[in-house]
């Protein structure tokens, strides 16, 4: 159990539907990650929040949209997404995301697959 | 653009053979953390390494970071099947900002 949990596992969407992913963590901590994970590429950051407000975010297509209304919870908003948007999306957390390598906590993931 | 890159890409070996596991980088970093994903889960963290040609060691793992805070190695001793998973490097180049390693998939047959 890392405390991270994130909803649903697994979804299938069509390229004209919109769905959001959810995380939600159990840690107490301040800062919340979303990644996407692909089979042929590194693991790579999308956005970062640090107190609810977005500290980083890594060229993210807008098509992407995240949210999070308090430090325990974390949205991805989706809509017409493309086929090469298929992987595994992430969501982690850290103590205070301003230090350098703190450690993170990761959930186990949303596998989303775009027909 | 900073990257880490993990040779090598996929291992398979016999439980009670030892590995090691490379994770190089033209980039100096503070620090680096190696990571262990099990399928259906996420990362988990296995050590954090902060000065240059520090060892460290966890059961039958031992990391190093080389002195030049450029690369770092993973050396399994007398593999088993519950190390089977993809081993994940990684570092933050600064403040809210992470890479990731491109991954080495190691499998321990019994």
């Amino acid at each position: 159990e890392t405390g991270v949990t994130q909803t649903p596992r697994h979804l299938v969407m069509g390229m004209t539907n919109k769905k959001s992913l959810k995380c939600e963590q159990h840690l107490g901590h301040n800062a919340m990650y979303w990644y996407k994970q692909s089979a042929k590429k590194p693991l790579e950051l999308m956005f970062v929040y640090s107190l609810e407000e977005r500290v980083e975010n890594n060229s993210v297509p807008s098509r992407f949209s995240p949210e999070c209304p308090n430090s325990s919870h974390l949205f991805l908003h989706l809509h017409t997404l493309q086929p090469e948007d298929s992987a595994l999306y992430l969501c982690a957390s850290s103590q205070d995301g301003r230090r350098i390598q703190e450690t993170q906590y990761f959930g186990p993931g949303t596998r989303l697959l775009v027909l | 653009t900073q990257l880490l890159e993990q040779s090598p890409q996929f291992l398979s070996i016999q439980e009670g053979e030892n590995l090691t596991v490379y994770c190089n980088s033209s980039s100096v970093f503070s620090s680096l953390q190696w990571y262990r994903q099990e399928p259906g889960e996420g990362p988990v963290l296995l050590v954090t390494v902060v000065t240059g040609g520090e060892v460290k060691k966890l059961k039958r793992l031992t990391f190093q970071f080389g002195d030049a805070r450029k690369d770092s190695s993973l050396h399994i001793t007398a593999a088993q099947p519950g190390d089977t998973g993809l081993y994940l490097c990684a570092a933050s180049p600064g403040t809210y900002k992470y890479i990731f390693g491109t991954g080495t998939r190691l499998k321990v047959l019994a």
